[in-house]
């Protein structure tokens, strides 16, 4: 089956620029997440969905970060006024697990790699 | 200190080598753990969970130490497709779903 698809896979912002970066999650996945992954680092949580409550967003580093995900299907994370230290691959990740249940298997998708100059 | 910490590498082995990878975690409630493997522009993808008993998937083999908060990933008769970064894993006592992810250690891998 289909797994978890995310687009654009690259984007080039000039900096100050807004970016929307969209998370297509595997069909029935209750559980989403959003990873951010600098160059030679593994990737860092920034937030979970479950369904479409944002159960936890205290990885976003900055009120310039915002997800949402208001069908409890894709999801879209957001960056306003993007800054070169935003220049990073964002993964993000899906699960059937839900926050009362043991851990289960997150699939990631490709990434969208975000270069701002 | 990092929560997860590995040795970047990279380490560069011949085929049929066996080649191991060590990890260290600064959260002793720590409850799960793993190993993912990522490819050169690639996502990651679960390679195993790690058990305090210990496991083992075909080539690979991972121990969990506990009392030294330890992790290790041992690869047998090496591949040249098992060249990749592998990234140590765990999953916070206070969350069931949260990741938190090593550096990686790249692996290289020659003919």
């Amino acid at each position: 089956g289909a797994g978890v698809s995310q687009s654009p896979r690259y984007k080039v912002a000039k900096r100050g620029q807004d970016v929307a970066l969209r998370c297509d999650p595997i069909s029935g996945h209750v559980s989403l997440f959003w990873y951010q992954q600098a160059l030679g680092q593994g990737p860092e949580f920034l937030t979970y969905f479950q369904n479409e409550a944002q159960l936890d967003k205290s990885g976003l580093p900055s009120d310039r970060f915002f997800a949402e995900r208001p069908e409890g299907s894709v999801s879209t994370l957001k960056i306003q006024r993007t800054q070169q230290e935003d220049s990073a691959v964002y993964l993000c990740a899906s699960s059937l697990v839900t926050l009362a249940a043991s851990y289960n298997e997150q699939f990631f998708g490709p990434g969208t790699r975000l270069t701002v100059l | 200190r990092k929560e997860v910490e590995q040795d970047p590498g990279p380490f560069n082995v011949p085929e049929g080598a066996t080649v191991a990878f060590n990890c260290t975690y600064s959260n002793s409630a720590s409850q799960s753990f793993f190993w993912y493997r990522q490819d050169c522009r690639k996502e990651p993808k679960l390679l195993m969970s790690v058990y305090s008993s210990g496991n083992e998937d075909g080539r690979f083999t991972a121990q969990l130490n506990r009392a030294s908060q330890y992790i290790s990933l041992l690869i047998r008769d090496s591949k040249l497709s098992d060249s990749a970064t592998y990234l140590c894993v765990v999953n916070p006592m206070d969350s069931s779903y949260k990741l938190i992810f090593g550096s990686g250690t790249r692996l290289l891998v020659r003919p």
